[in-house]
């Protein structure tokens, strides 16, 4: 059974950089594409982008100039960074698997961590 | 403001049927594939449906989803306590390059 599970800290200074790691057991990173999601508080869910072995990448338009998701195979697992953080990127961070092309995230996902953005 | 729209609130009594809707557009839905989820506060969101109307395995055939041009339904037959929850409709966006979600629908179990 594919498991994931985020982790990183659950407070950020405003203006510094939000790093988060997703660990995979169960399954490789190596195949399907591994992406990352957020929920603000009160709002709905948001795609933050994917990654693929292969090198692709995918960023929300929204957020990609300051977002990087990269792909660690070694320890199996992948991350998130997203910079110059404000109190708009308080949410709770999912990471979840994307079993196909242009579909959203299926059954796999993180149980979330949540992240807040202090001034 | 999301993308897909979706009721904020849902309710039924134990037993009964609801049926919460999601609508969008050519870009979205009436392209692609609708997916629901169920989110529960401190557990991982939980794949209902998938590829429009598919259940995995384990989800009841209480579930079942439908969709039409840039609409689809999620139907929760015989409904349960355990029911209630927040629902997520998503579906892949050919103009952002990535999925989309709705707001979320609360569904209260009376």
């Amino acid at each position: 059974q594919v498991q994931l599970q985020e982790s990183g800290p659950g407070l950020v200074k405003a203006s510094e950089t939000l790093s988060l790691t997703c660990s995979v057991s169960g399954g490789s990173v190596t195949t399907y594409y591994w992406s990352w999601l957020r929920q603000s508080p009160g709002k709905g869910l948001e795609w933050i982008g994917h990654v693929h072995n292969s090198g692709s990448r995918s960023y929300n338009p929204s957020l990609k100039s300051r977002v990087t998701i990269s792909l660690d195979t070694s320890e199996n697992q992948f991350s998130l960074k997203l910079t110059s953080v404000t109190a708009a990127d308080t949410a709770m961070y999912y990471c979840a698997r994307i079993s196909g092309l242009r579909v959203p995230p299926g059954e796999y996902w993180g149980q979330g961590t949540l992240v807040t953005v202090s001034s | 403001q999301s993308v897909l729209t979706q009721p904020p609130s849902a309710s039924e009594t134990p037993g009964q049927r609801v049926t919460i809707t999601c609508s969008g557009s050519s870009s979205n839905i009436g392209n692609n594939y609708i997916y629901w989820y169920k989110l529960v506060p401190g557990t991982a969101p939980k794949l209902l449906i998938y590829k429009n109307n598919q259940r995995p395995s384990g989800v009841p055939d209480r579930f079942s989803g439908s969709k039409s041009g840039t609409s689809a339904s999620l139907a929760i037959s015989g409904l349960r306590s355990e029911d209630e929850a927040d629902y997520y409709c998503a579906a892949w966006d050919d103009s952002l390059s990535g999925p989309v979600f709705g707001g979320g629908t609360k569904l209260t179990v009376l």
